[in-house]
């Protein structure tokens, strides 16, 4: 099936560390959801981005939906233990129809 | 404030037999998607009910189907089980008209041997 392309595909940081991480698609989409998925749960939603150039930001989370709607940043401030887990985007095109991301998986060294 | 609600949590079927899988929306939403989720993978959309009827659906075959009922509860239904079925079944509500925030339940594992 269809996924989007994320990068980095896993990353190790130190505790207090800043993160980045984006998602690319070669087609256009109107809305870009941000998740975290722990192991064993759903995913959660972080943030939700409904406008090209729109930087919207929840709490250390700042995520960006990019000019051209094929790509999404998402950045995370001053890292802690407990951001462990595995990112995902998600765009939304016309259609009801999400495509997921392939997911970033991220690691904090205390 | 009840969240989305899946049941059962685990499924151990057999290649062959037939699975419905259950879900409950977020208090105040109408529709539901079931995605499926393979071992290291992102969520793979299956369909989207809405109005008790399937208003998307992705590249799944006809062995899966769904129903969302009156009180926009919903069930997914595998038929003729296939190994490549095993995966975490991921059910998700939102509410039409504000948006796309879709909320997750934790899933059923479904195994098939």
């Amino acid at each position: 099936g269809q996924q989007l392309n994320q990068s980095p595909q896993s990353m190790f940081i130190q505790e207090g560390e800043d993160v980045s991480m984006n998602c690319t698609s070669s087609s256009i989409f109107n809305t870009w959801l941000w998740y975290k998925q722990d192991p064993g749960e759903g995913p959660v939603l972080l943030i939700a981005l409904y406008k090209a150039g729109e930087l919207t930001s929840n709490g250390r989370l700042t995520a960006q939906f990019g000019i051209t709607r094929k790509d999404s940043f998402l950045n995370i401030s001053a890292s802690i233990p407990s951001d462990v887990g595995i990112y995902f985007c998600a765009g939304i095109s016309g259609t009801y129809k999400y495509i997921f991301g392939t997911g970033t998986r991220l690691k904090v060294l205390a | 404030d009840a969240g989305v609600t899946q049941s059962p949590t685990h499924l151990i079927k057999t290649r062959g037999q037939q699975v419905t899988l259950r879900c409950s929306p977020k208090s105040g939403h109408d529709t539901v998607s079931w995605y499926q989720q393979a071992l290291g993978q992102g969520p793979q959309f299956i369909f989207q009910y809405y109005e008790e009827e399937e208003r998307q659906r992705g590249n799944f075959p006809d062995r899966f189907s769904g129903h969302q009922f009156p009180n926009y509860s919903s069930e997914l239904n595998v038929n003729a089980l296939l190994l490549g079925d095993s995966a975490l079944y991921l059910c998700a509500s939102s509410r039409a008209g504000l948006g796309y925030e879709q909320y997750f339940g934790p899933g059923t594992r479904l195994t098939v041997t």
